[in-house]
C-alpha cells in the first residue's frame, strides 16, 4: 500500500540557518509528490509538488525539494529559516488506485528561535 | 485565487446531535473532499464528490454522510455526533485530479460534549 513517512514530529531551527524537513514514501512506482505547508488557524497551502518531471522542484517562500527514487525521499529543504516559516509541513502522495485522493504524512512542525 | 469557505470556525455540540458541515468553493472546481485532522496522524480523507450528487467513501467514512446538490458546496453531516469525533474538519476541492493539488479551507474545529 502506498504510504509516506515524516521522519520528524517537530525541527526546531534559528533564524537564518538551513531547514531540512525529511520525508520518504514507499511505492511501487513514480508517485506525484507534494508539501503542503499549515500555518496556525489556516488551511493547507501548496509549497510544491512533483510529478515526473525535473527532479528538484521549486517552490514559494524560498522552499525546495528534491525527488529521490533510489532512496525514495522527498525532502524539504530552504537555505535560511525565516519566522513565518513556522508551521506545520505535510509531505504527501497520490495513490495509485486514484489520481483524486492524496495521502498525507503526520505532519512536522517547523519552530524557529529568534 | 480559489476560496474554499467553511461556514464555522469552532462549534461545539452535543452527544447524539445531528451536526451540519458547509463548504463553499467559488471556482466552479468538479471535485471536493473532506479531512479531519488529528495531531499525529495528518489528515484522513472522510469523504469526496467528482460531480454534483456524486460521492465516494474516503478512508474513514463510518459515522459521516456527505451531500452535494450544487456543483459549489459539499455538506458533511454527523447523524449521531459523538465524542470520537472531535477534531478539525477540512474542507478542499480541486479542478483537475489529485495531482494538480488542492485548495483548502480554513477548517472547522468541532468539540463534541
Amino acid at each position: 500500500a502506498q504510504s509516506v513517512t515524516q521522519l520528524d514530529s517537530h525541527v526546531s531551527v534559528s533564524e537564518g540557518t538551513p531547514v531540512l524537513l525529511r520525508c520518504n514514501y514507499s511505492s511501487s512506482y513514480s508517485p506525484s509528490l507534494f508539501w503542503y505547508v499549515q500555518h496556525p488557524n489556516k488551511g493547507l497551502q501548496l509549497l510544491l509538488k512533483y510529478t515526473s518531471a525535473a527532479t528538484l522542484v521549486k517552490g514559494i517562500n524560498g522552499f525546495e525539494a528534491e525527488f529521490k527514487k533510489s532512496e525514495t525521499s522527498f525532502h524539504l529543504t530552504k537555505p535560511s529559516a525565516h519566522m513565518s516559516d513556522a508551521a506545520e509541513y505535510f509531505c504527501v502522495v497520490t495513490p495509485p488506485d486514484s489520481s483524486y485522493k492524496l495521502i498525507f504524512g503526520s505532519g512536522t512542525r517547523l519552530l524557529v528561535r529568534p | 485565487d480559489v476560496k474554499v469557505t467553511q461556514s464555522s470556525r469552532y462549534l461545539v455540540k452535543r452527544t447524539g446531535e445531528k451536526v451540519f458541515l458547509e463548504c463553499v468553493q467559488d471556482m466552479d472546481h468538479e471535485n471536493m473532499f473532506w479531512y479531519r485532522q488529528d495531531p499525529g496522524l495528518g489528515l484522513r480523507l472522510i469523504y469526496f464528490s467528482y460531480d454534483v450528487k456524486m460521492k465516494e467513501k474516503g478512508d474513514i467514512p463510518e459515522g459521516y454522510s456527505v451531500s452535494r446538490e450544487k456543483k459549489e458546496r459539499f455538506s458533511l453531516i454527523l447523524e449521531s455526533a459523538s465524542t470520537n469525533q472531535t477534531s478539525m474538519y477540512l474542507c478542499a476541492s480541486s479542478l483537475e485530479g489529485g495531482g494538480g493539488g488542492y485548495t483548502f479551507g480554513s477548517g472547522t474545529r468541532l468539540t463534541v460534549v
